[in-house]
Order: C-alpha cells, then structure tokens, then sequence
C-alpha cells in the first residue's frame, strides 16, 4: 500500500525557513494537501492541490511537488508555527482511501 | 458559518461497538456537493482516515478498518454518524469529523470539528 513518509521532526531559528518533507513513490503524480495542527486542537488546511493557500494562511506558507518529493515551506518562521504538520494525499490506486503523512514535529528554537 | 461537532460516548467497552455523530451547522448536508468525512488519532500518534460519506449514502472506507465501520447520513437532522464495532484498546483516539472538499476522490479537508476522545476501556 502507498506510504507517505515525513520527517519525525524540524528546528528552526526564527526568522528562518523551515521545509518539511513528505516522500512517497512518485509522489508528484498526486495532488498533496498539507495541515498544521497545534496541541489539543484540530488540524487545519494550510496548503491545497500542492501550492495553494486557502484564505486566511499567511503567505509565509507555500508548497511544491514534484518527483519522489513533496514539501511545504514556511518562511520567515514565528514562534506561533510551532505545530505538528501533516501531507495528505487520495490514493486511488486500487480502493479510493484518504491516505496522511507520518506528520512532522516543528521546533522554533 | 460552517461548524462541526462531534457527540457520543467518550468510554466505549472493549468488544462493543463505537457510536458517534457529527451534526453539522451553516451548510446543508443534502444541499451542498460534499462528502462528510471521519478521521482520528491516536494518542501521540499520527492521523488516520476513516471513510466518508455523501447525502445519498455512498461511502468510501479505509480499507484497514471496512470491515468494522459503518457511516451514515441523516438528512433530516443534518448529521452523520461513525459506527466502529469489536473495539479494542487501540481503537482509543480522538475522533474528528470533517468536510471533503475539492475533485471528486481527490478530496482535502477544508473545516473539521473540534475532536471528541474516545477511550476503550473496561
């Protein structure tokens, strides 16, 4: 079955760029959504179909894909990103099933 | 505006059946185009998609948990509901419901409730 794997963790100084990683094979064939959660609260979207920002999500958050890789960027990075992430795809490859990320723990130093 | 909020029963015995419900506020489950969706973590862990459902009941489940899950709607009260039957203690998470948005089968998950623990438990 499809594996999206994530790095366990991410530091990042503030005011740095912090780039989280979700791998699968040929992961660019999907489209990837990516989501911020904060302890004790729901996820919420943050990036949609690979690089688009719903309303409201600072620009500071962007995402690519392409290749084996998918990654959200977060610029100029706050202390109020620190948050776990998660990438999500829709496997369609045999039954059609929603399909997270391992997530991603963001460390603002 | 759109809300979500999860009900039920936050202790579940091992071996029975899990019910919870989503009602659903500021959109109409039958009148709008989206699936409704359930999806839960672990304790500490990772998210886990359940399955979702449209207003006329057709459903996608995880194929990891299909063959104990059911979801149904109820247009009616604007809710829909989880059933996770023979629960063990690794069914233990909190429970979240969502709204599917975007192509069809290549959903993401634009508004979620607020999440109600479950504890399986004797």
């Amino acid at each position: 079955s499809y594996v999206l794997t994530q790095p366990p963790s991410v530091s990042v100084a503030p005011g740095k760029t912090a780039r989280i990683t979700c791998g699968g094979s040929n992961i660019g064939s999907y489209s990837v959504h990516w989501y911020q959660q904060r302890p004790g609260q729901a996820p919420v979207l943050v990036i949609y179909y690979d690089s688009n920002r719903p309303s409201g999500i600072p620009e500071r958050f962007s995402g690519s894909n392409s290749g084996n890789t998918a990654t959200l960027t977060i610029s100029r990075v706050e202390a109020g990103d620190e948050a776990d992430y998660y990438c999500q795809v829709w496997d369609s490859s045999s039954d059609h099933r929603g399909l997270f990320g391992t997530g991603t723990k963001v460390t603002v130093l | 505006q759109l809300q979500l909020q999860e009900s039920g029963p936050g202790l579940v015995k091992p071996s029975e059946t899990l019910s919870l419900t989503c009602t659903v506020s500021g959109d109409s489950i039958s009148g709008s185009s989206h699936y409704w969706g359930w999806i839960r973590q672990s304790p500490g862990k990772g998210l886990e998609w359940i399955g979702s459902i449209y207003y006329s009941g057709t459903t996608y489940y995880n194929p990891s948990l299909k063959s104990r899950v059911i979801i149904s709607v109820d247009t009616s009260k604007n809710q829909f509901s989880l059933r996770l039957s023979s629960v063990t203690a690794a069914d233990t998470a909190v429970y979240f419901c969502a709204r599917n948005y975007g192509d069809y089968v290549n959903w993401y998950f634009d508004l979620w409730g607020r999440g109600t623990l479950v504890t399986v438990s004797s």
